[in-house]
Parts: structure tokens; sequence; C-alpha cells
């Protein structure tokens, strides 16, 4: 089994609808997870951390289940810039990051 | 937010020789710097983790005779592609980071490395 395993999608969903993202981690000694969006071609950006008690920034709300080893992203009223590659990354023992393959997300106008 | 700078940001080189490329945090001291490697439609590989002042960290699989990391500050790390070949054209990102534990990463612009 993968570290972090993430469904590769593409999604592919119109303007305005919501959508969800999971990403499963194999380590439960891991201590810190983000999101991080990446455009074609560029380097990864930091979306959001994930906090235990779960955190919201506009559209986006991230949420962590350490129970069941999972972390998940919501985007509410999808614009076409959100269009991107959304990667999960673990922080293991030992400062050990580890993305996930990532999440193709396609809006369409 | 923090700022990565990467140069160069992309590069052509020929196969045998060497190329260098730099990773600058502009704005902050990083205690870490990481270098990834990623192929077209695959996701980040990490290849070594540097902690400034010290030998770098190299992932399993990747040569650290190959590919030479240096730490020497907490604003800077490079990494040297030695005898380069055609297999080792990729994108080349590196990361920086503050603190210990759980901390985030902020990442250069990225260096694309042909070799012909």
């Amino acid at each position: 089994r993968k570290e972090v395993e993430q469904d590769p999608g593409p999604f592919n969903v119109p303007e305005g609808a919501t959508v969800a993202f999971n990403c499963t981690y194999s380590n439960s000694a891991s201590q810190s997870f983000f999101w991080y969006r990446q455009d074609c071609r560029k380097e990864p950006k930091l979306l959001m951390s994930v906090y235990s008690s779960g955190n919201e920034d506009g559209r986006f709300t991230a949420q962590l289940n350490r129970a069941s080893q999972y972390i998940s992203l919501l985007i509410r009223d999808s614009k076409l810039s959100d269009s991107a590659t959304y990667l999960c990354v673990v922080n293991g023992y030992g400062q050990n990051f580890v993305f996930g393959p990532g999440t193709r997300l396609s809006v369409l106008p | 937010g923090a700022v990565v700078s990467q140069h160069p940001s992309w590069v052509i080189c020929k196969s045998g020789t060497s190329v260098k490329i730099e990773c600058r945090s502009l704005d902050f001291q990083a205690t870490t710097m990481f270098w990834y490697r990623q192929f077209p439609k695959q996701s980040l590989m990490l290849m070594a983790t540097s902690n400034e002042g010290s030998k770098a960290t190299y992932e399993q699989g990747v040569e650290k005779d190959k590919f030479l990391i240096n730490h020497a500050s907490l604003t800077l790390s490079t990494l040297t592609v030695t005898s380069a070949h055609p297999e080792d054209s990729s994108f080349y990102i590196c990361s920086a980071a503050s603190g210990t534990g759980g901390y985030e990463q902020y990442f250069g612009p990225g260096t694309r490395l042909t070799v012909t």
C-alpha cells in the first residue's frame, strides 16, 4: 500500500459546483497534513494546512480524520481558476514529507 | 508568504556535463531544504533532504555521487547534477522550511533541465 493515496481524477465539474477530494495515508504516526495545488508546469503552492479540528479558508474546507487516516478538501462554488492538481502532503515521523499523486480538477464553464 | 527562488529556471546541457541549480529562501531562514524531481504527469518525488551545515539525506535509489547537494547557509542550497544524461531531464523543484516538525514547505519555481 502506498503511503499516501489519492484518486487521480480527473474531476470535471461545472462552475459553481461543490467538489470534495479525499486522501488516505498509511502511517498512523503522521503528524502534519497539508493540501497543495499545482498548476501545469508550475511549482506546488500551499493551499492550506489541515488541523485536527478542521479548518476553513473562504471556499475551502479541510478536515482530518485520524481514526480512519484520511484528510479531505472541500471546494465550494468552484471557479474556473480552481482548475489544477491538488496534492495531499503528509509529514511522517522524522520530518519525511510524502506527497500523494494528486487529484486533477477541471472546472468547466 | 515565504518566497523561495531557484536559478536557473531552465537549462539545456550536453550529455556528460554538470549542471548546478541554486535554491534560495529570500525572506526567511530555512533550517531544511528539500529537492524534488517531477517527470511529466507524475507526482513529485523527493530526492533528498538537506539541513544547513550537515550532509544531505538521500532517498532510496537516488545516487548521492551523481546529485551533489550542498546546504552551506540557512538561505542557500545547491543541487549539482554531475555527468548528466538524457534520462536526467526533468523538472527539479526545491522547497524550504523553517523550524522543526509540522512545518510548511515553500517551493521554488522549479528548474527545467533538458539534457541533449
